[in-house]
């Protein structure tokens, strides 16, 4: 099945600074390929997906890029402010409609 | 629209208790997900629904694990009897069929058993 590594299992950045977590997956059969932000005692809120068909996806300050021939996707956060301080977790589309969950990134943002 | 709804957010219970936890998803979606969270496992899926048939449960822990949707708008997770490793957070989702993996988290139950 599908297995999802991420990194790093925490991140600090200053106020202002990019934040980039990078995700790599197992089964190239894999095409959908969601992030989610969970704040503390929150479930996850998906914030940003990518099929396969496109190799980057921006929304405001957050983009996503994918990489199929390396099996790997990145989240980019520019100018990160303090309500951006959450777990970030990537995921990959599994067999049988399913998602499997990276181990998560805690980003905290220095003021 | 109110989003995915659980209860109880916290539960705490003793060893050998039964424990049901409730969620209502988003009105007109079609799919209904339980996930576990723990810092060990990370989030796991349990069990899924599409239109109240469950069809796939094979993250189930044990025959202790039950799930069952009667329908559209409500669901139920039983853990009888509870163990000490059951605690976790137990989160709900829902989905539409047009969007299967785009799926809405509600706010989860904390359930400690003791």
């Amino acid at each position: 099945g599908e297995n999802v590594e991420q990194h790093p299992s925490t991140l600090s950045v200053q106020e202002g600074d990019s934040a980039v977590i990078k995700c790599t997956y197992s089964d190239s059969a894999s095409n959908y390929f969601p992030w989610y932000k969970q704040e503390l005692g929150k479930g996850p809120q998906l914030i940003i997906d990518i099929r396969s068909n496109v190799g980057e996806k921006k929304d405001q300050r957050i983009a996503v890029t994918l990489n199929k021939t390396a099996k790997h996707f990145s989240l980019h956060i520019t100018e990160t402010q303090p309500e951006d301080s959450a777990v970030y977790f990537c995921a990959g589309q599994a067999a049988g409609n399913k998602l499997t969950f990276g181990g998560g990134t805690r980003v905290l943002v220095k003021p | 629209d109110a989003g995915v709804i659980q209860s109880p957010r916290h539960e705490v219970t003793e060893m050998g208790q039964e424990v049901t936890l409730r969620c209502k998803p988003i009105s007109g979606h079609d799919y209904l997900f339980w996930y576990r969270q723990t810092m060990m496992r990370g989030l796991e899926l349990l069990i899924y629904f599409n239109n109240n048939v469950p069809i796939d449960d094979s993250g189930m822990p044990e025959d202790r694990f039950s799930a069952k949707m009667p329908n559209a708008s409500f669901s139920t997770l039983k853990i009888q009897p509870s163990e000490p490793r059951d605690s976790a957070v137990y989160f709900c989702a829902s989905s539409l069929r047009t969007a299967l993996l785009k799926q809405y988290f509600g706010p989860g139950t904390r359930l400690t058993v003791t």
